[in-house]
Parts: C-alpha cells; structure tokens; sequence
C-alpha cells in the first residue's frame, strides 16, 4: 500500500488560510487522494478527493502536485470548528480500503 | 436519516468476557467496515464487508469475528477480551460504486465505541 507522509501538528490563526500538505511519493497512476478529518470525539469525516486535477468542493480545495507526488488541502478561512486531525490517504483503484496514517492536528488559534 | 449508529456508546470488559459492538446504517449502502483507533493514532481496518453474507479480513482481524446477515447491520464480536483491545471502535459504509471502481467511494463513520478492557 502506498504511504503518505504528513507533519504531526500545525497551527493557524483564525480566519487565515490554511495550507495542509501531504507528500506520497510512492503514488501509483491509479491512486486517488482522499482527505479525512476526525473531529475531537467523533468518527473521521470525508473532505475533499481528487485524481490529478485540483478540487474545489464547500470544504475545502485540494491542489495536486504535477507530478503527483505530493498534494496540499486547503481551508480558506480556518474557523475554530476546523480544530481536528487531518488525514491524507491514497485509495488504489479497485481496492475497498483505506489506510489511515497519524494525520495532522490542526490547532486553531482565536 | 440517522446515518451510521453504534451501540454501545462506552463498554468496560473483564479480561477473557466476550461482547458484541453493534453497528447499523440506514443509507441502503453495500459496504461496510469496522475499525479500531489506539491513542494517538490512526484508525486500522479490523474487517468488511462488501454486501450481505461476505465478509474479508483487514489488517487486524485477530481476536474479532463479523457477520452480515442483513444490508443494515455489520455487528462486531470480540470473544476473550484482552487489554490489548482496548480501543476505540467505530463503524462506516460507503455506497460502493458501479463497476467495482471503488477509488472515489465515500466512507461515512458512526461515533464510535470506547471499549475498555481490565
């Protein structure tokens, strides 16, 4: 399976942007990259995915790498309610599963 | 639509006691799946399943057993407890896709269960 790569922690003001990156360099061609947050207390929760193109949804947008090998999520105004552990996983076509990392904790700051 | 439920919300078990989580989903989805979460860490597949009466190992199967016997419920049984699982367990499903192109499948999570075993 391929293994993505995230820092533990990071932090942000409210309302500023937030650029959460999430390097896979082991990606193959038919991978898709899947973005999950988990809410303090509560089940992980889908964000955003995409293939090769970027991805814009009401969450948030996800910016591919040319190359693939590395992509960012983007939250355009962090709120306080976006405080919550990020996960960056790689689905391989045809497979039902999804292998979660350590993610990254999102620390809001007021 | 109540989405993904999971009984019971908190459980303390004996050392060697068996129990069963139950899981229930209400979106008519095919697949589900049964994860475990230790502190600090990401969740890890126990099982799932792909539709009612098939069943398949994940990463961590052992000490568990699953059935489907229905669409909506994917219970999870433990049989002689061991503090190595204690944990937090929850459940998900996910539509599925036609054609078996499971890459852009969504999964939706319940709650969770914090299991505590002594």
């Amino acid at each position: 399976d391929a293994k993505t790569t995230q820092p533990n922690s990071m932090e942000s003001n409210e309302e500023e942007p937030v650029h959460l990156p999430c390097n896979h360099s082991t990606i193959s061609g038919t991978d898709y990259i899947h973005w999950y947050r988990q809410l303090p207390s509560q089940g992980p929760e889908y964000v955003i995915h995409g293939l090769t193109s970027n991805v814009n949804n009401r969450m948030a947008s996800l910016a591919i790498a040319e190359d693939r090998k590395s992509s960012t999520l983007i939250l355009h105004r962090a709120t306080l309610r976006d405080a919550a552990v990020y996960y960056c996983i790689l689905r391989a076509s045809g497979t039902y599963k999804y292998i979660f990392g350590t993610g990254t904790r999102l620390k809001v700051l007021a | 639509n109540a989405g993904v439920t999971q009984t019971p919300k908190f459980r303390i078990l004996k050392i060697g006691q068996s129990m069963t989580l139950q899981c229930t989903q209400d979106m008519n989805h095919n697949y589900m799946y049964w994860y475990r979460q230790d502190p600090g860490m990401g969740l890890k597949l126990i099982y799932y399943s792909v539709g009612a009466g098939i069943t398949d190992k994940g990463e961590v199967p052992n000490g568990y057993n699953v059935s489907r016997s229905t669409t909506e419920d994917f219970p999870l049984r433990l049989e002689l407890a061991a503090p190595s699982q204690t944990s937090v367990y929850f459940c998900a499903s996910s539509p599925g896709l036609a054609g078996g192109h499971t890459s852009t499948d969504t999964q939706y999570f319940g709650p969770g269960t914090r299991l505590t075993v002594l």
